[in-house]
């Protein structure tokens, strides 16, 4: 298994761009989330989803857009992108039982100037 | 807010048990420790969770006391390579039960 992946590893965006990061995983979890980790700090949670068609909100939604269509996918739309949102993201998954421990991919650096 | 108190920064020597302290004095009775680490730049990275028993896996134990206010984890062996920092995490179980990372333990193993 790859685990939890995510494209691209860097990117830079001027503001008011718009990006979509892609985050896939192939352990048939349910739940898939997205973070971000601003310098010295924790990560905050941005979406999550609970399984294909359902999403909800996390801390820090502004400025952000979720989808998902299918069990695999959790793209994270990032629409006029501003200063604030220079971040690295994360996403993470966990399957529906268990310890419902996550998963993390090996996050994207976005850089907004 | 995190729900947890861990000190900043501790050091370790190489193959010496590293110990991590977590305080969690509100923990509620439904609600688990959790631990992971992230090692510098990457995603975080699960290592043992618990309700009230000690645990034991392959990377870690998870010493939890009896009134479940305050757990130590246990690396038993120390390398470099867990130098890392180190999130202690209170929560429900579910998926949608939310991870609260604090700013964690930076724990600096030393050769």
């Amino acid at each position: 298994n790859a685990g939890v992946t995510q494209t691209p590893k860097f990117r830079i965006l001027k503001i008011g761009q718009s990006m979509t990061l892609q985050c896939a995983q192939d352990m048939n979890h349910n739940y898939m989330y997205w973070y971000r980790q601003d310098p010295g700090m924790g990560l905050k949670l941005i979406y999550y989803s609970v399984g294909a068609g359902i999403t909800d909100k996390g801390e820090v939604p502004n400025g952000y857009n979720v989808s998902r269509s299918t069990t695999e996918d959790f793209p994270l739309r990032l629409e006029l992108a501003a200063p604030s949102q220079t971040s690295v993201y994360f996403c993470a998954s966990t399957a529906l039982a268990g310890g419902y421990e996550q998963y993390f991919g090996p996050g994207t650096r976005l850089t907004v100037t | 807010d995190a729900k947890t108190t861990q000190p900043p920064s501790m050091d370790c020597a190489e193959g010496r048990a590293a110990n991590l302290p977590c305080n969690h004095s509100t923990i509620s009775g439904n609600e688990y420790v959790y631990w992971y680490r992230q090692i510098h730049s990457q995603g975080p990275q699960y290592i043992i969770h618990g309700l009230k028993n000690n645990e034991t896996n392959e990377m870690a134990s998870l010493i939890i006391t009896e009134d479940r206010k305050s757990s130590t984890l246990i690396l038993p062996h120390a390398t470099l390579r867990d130098t890392a920092v180190y999130y202690c995490i209170v929560r429900r179980q579910g998926g949608s039960e939310k991870l609260v990372f604090g700013k964690g333990t930076k724990l600096t193993v030393n050769p």
